[in-house]
């Protein structure tokens, strides 16, 4: 357990179902992120939040949809995915800049049919 | 703009053997240096970091890096391999755009050979 969690662990959803992935840390970090890890590609970022406020987005379609609550909780929301949204999704915490590296969960695998 | 080469998709070693996986990157700015592994359907965890100071760095599982800023490199090794380094490994580089993002590598799948 590293201290990130990331639920589900396994989703498996339909192009026109919409669904949530959770992320919970508890280390007290200020940062929050949502990677994408597809085979053969390197690493996506796809958001940053910072305090609560998305600092960064690297043009990702609409179809996703990011949530920050509290500095403690992140939530991907998907709807209307493609095929090629299948992949491994990763949340990761830090304490604010790059200086001290991330922390990730384990991971949703996400397969869209 | 930033950019990290990790020579080698995949490295194979023999158990027992040296492991050498390499790094090099571009940075405009003195860089903060990172190597994360990846254990089949898991997340990444980070085995170390450089950021200032002495130029070796060692991480968790007897894995060690050096930073040298003449080679823009910061390659990853350890003296005898066991089958459970059997994972990927990716090298990241900080961002000097941003305070957040890190810059990966494409990663490098280490098989063990018994």
């Amino acid at each position: 357990e590293t201290g990130v969690t990331q639920t589900p662990r396994h989703l498996v959803m339909g192009m026109t179902n919409k669904k949530s992935l959770k992320c919970e840390q508890h280390l007290g970090h200020n940062a929050m992120y949502w990677y994408k890890q597809s085979a053969k590609k390197p690493l996506e970022l796809m958001f940053v939040y910072s305090l609560e406020e998305r600092v960064e987005n690297n043009s990702v379609p609409s179809r996703f949809s990011p949530e920050c609550p509290n500095s403690s909780h992140l939530f991907l929301h998907l709807h209307t995915l493609q095929p090629e949204d299948s992949a491994l999704y990763l949340c990761a915490s830090s304490p604010p800049g790059s200086y001290y590296g991330y922390t990730f969960g384990s991971g949703t695998r996400l397969t869209v049919v | 703009a930033q950019s990290v080469t990790q020579l080698g998709s995949h490295v194979s070693v023999s158990e027992g053997a040296l492991v050498l996986l390499r790094c090099n990157y571009s940075s405009s700015v003195p860089p903060y240096l990172f190597w994360y592994v990846q254990y089949p359907n898991q997340g990444l965890q980070l085995l170390l970091k450089y950021t200032t100071g002495a130029t070796l760095v060692k991480g968790i599982n007897g894995f060690e890096a050096e930073f040298k800023k003449s080679e823009t490199s910061f390659h990853l090794t350890k003296p005898s391999a066991h089958m459970s380094d059997a994972a990927e490994y990716f090298c990241a580089v900080s961002g000097s755009g941003s305070n957040y993002q890190l810059i990966w590598g494409a990663g490098t799948k280490l098989i063990i050979k018994p």
